[in-house]
């Protein structure tokens, strides 16, 4: 079985601070790790993924995340937010051999100017 | 993602009421995707198409059929609406020669039952 957890439902950062969207996850072999956003009445856009390699992933909008196996965790995060960065973002992941790919609830990101 | 086109985007109907939301993909993917998106719930799948003869249920198949009519279009029925079939539905597609599988999703449709 594989599951993932969005521990914040909200988070909050005034733009131009750093921001960090939590994702913990847990596959019963090894994970494939996705992040994407979506904009208000807009679908899911995808944002960067972890496959193999290098545990810091960077994708689309600047935006990383850190892939820590120790941790099960993998965590979105943009060094200087920006208003427009304002939208719900999930985490997904998929165990390597599964065609399942399975979401977080969800983490609602508001940028205040 | 305009490669993978949803409609209609909105749409309001009764209960008991059959209704079909369409799909339409150019990525040229064999593998298509039906979700539904709940306040709190993330994405749930209905059902899944590995090709034209392979579907499949998820995890939430309950009160839903698909077609499958070619490699670029799956389609969602609702037989008989009900109220708690009220979200936004997703479409998706992934290319099964991609080690990973990255799904990409289209615009949605937001369905409100009454």
């Amino acid at each position: 079985a594989q599951s993932v957890a969005q521990p914040e439902d909200q988070v909050n950062v005034a733009e131009g601070n750093p921001l960090t969207v939590k994702c913990t996850y847990s596959v019963s072999g090894n994970p494939y790790l996705f992040w994407y956003v979506q904009y208000p009445n807009r679908g899911l856009q995808f944002l960067l993924k972890y496959i193999t390699g290098d545990n810091l992933v960077k994708g689309s909008y600047g935006f990383e995340a850190e892939f820590n196996k120790s941790q099960t965790s993998f965590h979105l995060k943009k060094p200087s937010a920006l208003v427009s960065d304002s939208a719900l973002y999930f985490c997904a992941v998929r165990d390597i051999g599964d065609y399942k790919l399975s979401f977080g609830a969800g983490t609602t990101v508001t940028v205040r100017a | 993602d305009a490669d993978v086109t949803q409609t209609p985007r909105n749409r309001i109907t009764k209960t008991g009421k059959r209704i079909m939301l369409e799909c339409s993909q150019t990525k040229g993917h064999d593998r298509m995707y039906w979700y539904r998106q709940d306040p709190g719930l993330g994405l749930r799948l209905i059902y899944y198409s590995f090709d034209v003869k392979d579907i499949n249920k998820g995890e939430i198949s309950d009160g839903y059929s698909v077609s499958r009519q070619a490699q670029a279009k799956f389609s969602l029925s609702l037989e008989s609406a009900i109220p708690n079939q009220t979200a936004l539905y997703f479409c998706a597609t992934s290319d099964f020669t991609e080690s990973q599988e990255t799904q990409y999703f289209g615009p949605g449709t937001r369905l409100l039952v009454l």
